[in-house]
């Protein structure tokens, strides 16, 4: 079955380390992306990637990095930087960037902060 | 810039019973609508979506929205609804003109179905 998966689907770090959040798809969408989910919030968008090589910010990217090497993995790293890292995170993707395209999203990876 | 607003942040409903979650979002010449589900720990799926067309768009679990310009609402509707509905529901909106990374999404509003 297509679809994206994203592991491990719970995640405890200690403040000040690094962590990378995995991101896999087999449907070959052309663009993935990363979201922050926060109770009452909705879903913020920290990156997105339209094309192999190429990502841009969101909403909300300091303290996150990503790559984009191949197109089926679009991996998030949160670094020490985030102050508030401890979230809830969804991985999408979309067959084009194009506004009309729905998202499928992954089952999310839930990250503690401690 | 787009905004969505979710009129309602929990809705609790007996089964069997009607349910409408409302969704409004800022004006803008072109926008799609679309209605996401989100079962707990699990990532969204989507509902249904407006492109163009016909106002009512119909999806999948028997839900359905209509789509109302001149509100700039977007209301999500079931006529009977059923344990299992439990979840959270997200309205969002994307504007042709910028993409879909530009997709909004709204805070969610989560259905509780009792018995």
């Amino acid at each position: 079955d297509g679809g994206i998966t994203q592991s491990p689907k719970y995640l405890f770090r200690k403040e000040g380390q690094n962590v990378t959040l995995s991101c896999e798809q087999n449907l070959n969408h052309d663009a993935m992306y990363w979201y922050r989910q926060d109770p009452g919030q909705g879903l913020r968008l920290i990156y997105y990637s339209q094309i192999v090589n190429d990502f841009q910010k969101g909403d909300i990217a300091e303290g996150y990095s990503v790559s984009r090497e191949k197109k089926e993995s679009f991996p998030l790293t949160v670094t020490s930087a985030q102050k508030n890292p401890t979230a809830f995170y969804l991985c999408a993707s979309s067959i084009a960037g194009q506004a009309d395209y729905e998202q499928y999203f992954g089952p999310g990876t839930r990250l503690t902060v401690t | 810039a787009q905004s969505v607003t979710q009129l309602d942040s929990q809705v609790p409903v007996f089964e069997e019973a009607p349910v409408e979650l409302r969704c409004n979002y800022s004006s803008s010449v072109s926008v799609y609508l679309f209605w996401y589900v989100q079962y707990p720990n699990q990532g969204l799926q989507l509902l249904l979506k407006y492109l163009s067309g016909s106002t009512l768009v119909k999806g999948i679990n028997g839900f359905e929205a209509e789509f109302n310009k001149s509100q700039t609402s977007f209301h999500l509707r079931k006529p009977s609804v059923h344990i299992s509905d439990t979840a959270e529901y997200f309205c969002a909106v994307s504007d042709r003109d910028t993409g879909g990374f530009k997709t909004i999404f709204g805070a969610g509003t989560r259905l509780f179905v009792k018995a």
